[in-house]
């Protein structure tokens, strides 16, 4: 039963423009939200969360967008960088604990020239 | 200004064997998380342990794994009489566990092979 789920596996954007990276969720009992960014052979890295009591969080060039009511999440990089070319995973957290995160299963995000 | 720390980074181990992962938690992070990622797939939680305890253990097979994080050294991960399905690259993730929206910190992983 898949909780967290990105649809879409891959995404090709080019220099310059926006990435949008799609999520939803199906446990209305997640509060806490986060993505990360993963280049082969390295461990994910924190780029941004956002709390349920939220419907916008914004870092630089990063903007993940909550609307519960959908149950959808998403994460805007503007301008997109190469060096954003990774894959970039969902996940989210129970409401009241500080234990495990429910991962989707990724977008590779593909940056051309 | 150390992050987690994980090694080996790679593990080859014939089918019967053991494997020991080991997992030192960023400065000042009493929780350790680990994960498994199967090839093509996402990040699926096994574990989650402060000092001494485990405090969830709902993604752990029920056999052969089991997972410590004592009062010192790093938290083990440990897989008994490997089989090839366990094949995988385990994370371990760390926070300060100071309140509930602490952020989860990876480290790099460790790629087992099972052969």
């Amino acid at each position: 039963d898949q909780q967290v789920k990105q649809n879409s596996p891959s995404l090709s954007v080019q220099e310059g423009r926006i990435s949008i990276l799609n999520c939803d969720y199906t446990n209305s009992m997640f509060d806490y939200f986060l993505w990360y960014k993963k280049y082969p052979a390295e461990g994910p890295t924190f780029l941004i969360s956002i709390s349920s009591i939220k419907d916008k969080n914004e870092d630089g060039r990063f903007t993940v967008f909550l609307n519960k009511s959908a149950k959808h999440l998403s994460l805007h990089i503007v301008p997109s960088q190469p060096g954003d070319s990774a894959v970039y995973f969902c996940a989210a957290r129970l409401t009241g604990t500080a234990s495990k995160l429910t991962f989707g299963t990724g977008t590779r995000l593909q940056v051309t020239l | 200004n150390a992050g987690v720390m994980q090694n080996p980074r790679h593990l080859v181990r014939r089918r019967g064997q053991e494997a020991r992962l080991r997992c030192s938690p960023m400065k000042g992070h009493s929780h350790v998380y680990w994960y498994r990622q199967l090839p093509e797939e996402g990040l699926k939680f096994m574990v989650y342990l402060q000092k001494e305890n485990i405090i969830d253990e709902s993604g752990m097979p029920k056999e052969r794994f089991s997972a410590e994080f004592p009062k010192e050294g790093p938290s083990i991960l440990r897989i008994q009489q490997v089989v090839r399905g366990d094949s995988a690259a385990y994370f371990c993730a760390s926070s300060p566990g100071r309140t509930l929206a602490d952020t989860q910190y990876f480290g790099p992983g460790t790629r087992l092979t099972v052969l």
